[in-house]
């Protein structure tokens, strides 16, 4: 089973600043990686597939980059409603797909 | 606008079995091109994928090898719904359940249920 490391655990930003989240694979996991938004109470929202892939109506200030075992999720200039918990996800190593552990991204 | 629709109990006692149903609009249990999914959420495990369903001129299931001894997802044509059937459960099957959808059976997720809160307690 792919293992994936997400770092920081909490990222404490100011709005309108930029943030930089980072996930690891245990093992390479080409370009099949997925990032989620979760809001409390809310289930995840697909951001990102494809490790750099939008999904529908996402906003441009989200980027993802990498490929192999290395990945960032970049929020250009956050927003207030960008506060929440953000997870990867790999889907090229089957079974099973895994998730990370998730970075908290808080208001500083 | 794909909508997923949960439905169930929220409180299953040990030993017992967890069922849950996801009704679809928007798409179709059917379609040759989605799979149907489901994951849960608990504080101790993360984000867990247990199980899929899809449809390519017959029916598949693929299931996480952690719960795959327990678990049954099913399809329901005549309702657009599926539907998730956890054996035997324990404390440790607590946890947020969510249906989902993978639109090109890629596996990642675009569509989430709203989540349904399952405690196994006596």
């Amino acid at each position: 089973e792919i293992v994936m490391t997400q770092s920081p655990a909490t990222l404490s930003v100011s709005p309108g600043e930029r943030a930089t989240l980072s996930c690891r694979a245990s093992q390479s996991v080409s370009s099949s990686l997925a990032w989620y938004q979760q809001k409390p109470g809310q289930a995840p929202r697909l951001l990102i597939y494809g490790a750099s892939t939008r999904a529908t109506g996402i906003p441009a200030r989200f980027s993802g980059s990498g490929s192999g075992t290395e990945f960032t999720l970049t929020i250009s200039s956050l927003q207030s409603e960008d506060f929440a918990v953000y997870y990867c996800q790999q889907y090229n190593s089957w079974p099973p797909w895994t998730f990370g552990q998730g970075t908290k991204v808080e208001i500083k | 606008q794909v909508q997923l629709q949960q439905s169930g109990p929220g409180l299953v006692k040990p030993s017992q079995t967890l069922s849950l149903t996801c009704a679809i609009s928007g798409d179709s249990v059917s379609s040759n091109s989605a799979a149907w999914n489901w994951i849960r959420q608990s504080p101790s495990r993360g984000l867990e994928w247990l199980g899929r369903t899809y449809y390519r001129s017959k029916w598949y299931n693929d299931y996480a090898l952690s719960v795959k001894s327990r678990l049954t997802i099913n399809p329901d044509t005549s309702k657009n719904q599926f539907s998730l059937q956890l054996n035997s459960v324990t404390p440790e099957d607590t946890a947020v359940y969510y249906c989902t959808r993978d639109a090109v059976a890629a596996s990642f997720f675009d569509y989430w249920g709203q989540g349904t809160l399952v405690t196994v307690s006596s």
